[in-house]
């Protein structure tokens, strides 16, 4: 199992940025993906949730109305799309399988730095 | 939301001894399915959350039988039965049962 996340760069506040997260190892359209990011030196936050087919999408919060997440099951890719970027969304960003109720595969992270 | 809370935030420990870790929600976590999605991860410094246990108790594969998971309903407990040097890290619970996913704040294990 690998989940490759790519994308992440430094940006200027009220930009924005793709993140990629490439699946390989599992049956990728068996599994509902999400993202969660960690900010420098603080904990877990779950961000965004995509079900199998795509059809239903979750947002926290803190990203509802900036960030969108997709999926291409053909390319066993996911996406999140950011929009809007704040200086409070620097973190590194996980993506993650999920089965039922957990979050079973994670990959390594892509940073994202918001900066002027 | 639900809010995972998670006790003590810093536990140190000495080699070979036990540890545990609390971790309570808001509200119940039994699913209509009757399963309780409460999972619990480690993260090892510089590395990326790997899960250890799921649905209160079962352990993931690769995982040392040194850990393990109780409780229910609300109130639920990492153990880990003798501590060795690689357990160093920050344990958090996360529940699944209700929308959003949430996570407690982290309890950072170091050796005494």
């Amino acid at each position: 199992v690998q989940l490759v996340e790519s994308g992440g760069v430094v940006v200027q506040p009220g930009g924005s940025l793709r993140l990629s997260c490439a699946a390989s190892g599992f049956t990728f359209d068996d599994y509902m993906m999400h993202w969660v990011r960690q900010a420098p030196g603080k904990g877990l936050e779950w961000v965004s949730l995509i079900t199998w087919d795509g059809g239903s999408t979750h947002y926290a919060d803190s990203v509802k109305g900036r960030f969108t997440i997709s999926r291409d099951n053909s390319k066993n890719s996911l996406y999140l799309q950011m929009n809007s970027l704040r200086t409070e969304d620097t973190a590194l960003y996980y993506c993650g399988g999920d089965a039922t109720g957990s979050i079973d595969y994670w990959g390594q992270g892509t940073l994202v730095t918001v900066s002027s | 939301d639900v809010v995972m809370t998670q006790s003590p935030l810093s536990l140190p420990v000495t080699l070979g001894q036990p540890a545990s870790i609390s971790c309570r929600s808001s509200q119940s976590l039994v699913y209509s399915d009757g399963n309780i999605y409460l999972n619990w991860f480690q993260q090892r410094p510089g590395q990326s959350p790997r899960r250890l246990i799921y649905k209160v108790s079962n352990r993931d594969s690769g995982v040392p039988d040194r850990f393990s998971g109780i409780g229910s309903g609300t109130d639920f407990t990492l153990k880990i039965s003798r501590v060795e040097a690689e357990d160093v890290g920050v344990y958090y619970c996360m529940q699944g049962t209700h929308w959003p996913y949430t996570f407690g704040q982290g309890t950072k294990l170091e050796i005494k």
